[in-house]
């Protein structure tokens, strides 16, 4: 079982839409990384957190450290939001990031 | 837009050669994370460097190698290129110490191995 998994692993939303990515994770973190990457390849940074919320523009992101538990929501989905969401943590003292599986998100006109 | 670039973007490589990537990091930051994503897969984590030292590594061979430079930019070398080397290759900048900051990621460097 990986520590981090993700759902859904694929998502499609009409423009408008309100849409959520979950995280959930196995192992004691330090903070948890959303991260937005686009056909391209390059990695945005949406969040860093270890507790409670955090929210930009149009993005609000979520964590439940008792649950091991993250969220991502996106309010009013546009096209442009098209990509990969990947969540990562920091575990423990370690400093690399350990990554999820990916929610590719699709949306549409 | 981060202050982290890579270069080159874009490289193709024949088996048995050797490759260098480059990552400059943010300012501030002294830590820099390499990654390697194959196509359709999440990043798996190669090594960090730390104030010019390895700070830890994950399971990829020696001819993986590193180093970080006194303005904390940073090098990836790999020797003897394998088909299987083909992937992107990101590296990652943050600030460790009292303070973790937000990792801040490169374009990525897209290796092609033929």
């Amino acid at each position: 079982k990986n520590e981090v998994e993700q759902s859904p692993q694929n998502l499609t939303a009409q423009e408008g839409e309100f849409i959520t990515i979950n995280c959930s994770y196995s192992v004691g973190i330090s903070a948890l990384h959303w991260l937005q990457q686009h056909p391209g390849g390059g990695i945005v940074s949406l969040f860093m957190l270890s507790s409670g919320k955090k929210k930009h523009g149009r993005l609000i992101a979520t964590i439940n450290i008792q649950e091991k538990h993250s969220s991502l929501h996106i309010t009013a989905s546009h096209p442009r939001d098209s990509a990969v969401y990947i969540c990562a943590l920091y575990t423990g003292t370690a400093s690399k990031l350990t990554f999820g599986t990916g929610t590719r998100l699709q949306v549409t006109l | 837009e981060t202050g982290v670039t890579q270069s080159p973007t874009h490289l193709i490589k024949t088996r048995g050669q050797q490759v260098t990537l480059r990552c400059s990091s943010q300012s501030g930051h002294n830590t820099v994370s390499w990654y390697q994503q194959a196509l359709g897969q999440g990043p798996q984590f190669i090594f960090q460097y730390y104030r010019e030292e390895e700070n830890g590594r994950g399971n990829f061979p020696p001819r993986f190698s590193g180093l970080q430079f006194p303005n904390y930019s940073s090098e990836l070398n790999v020797n003897a290129l394998e088909l299987d080397d083909s992937a992107l290759y990101l590296c990652a900048s943050s600030s460790w110490g009292r303070l973790r900051t937000e990792a801040f990621f490169g374009q990525g460097t897209r290796l092609t191995v033929v």
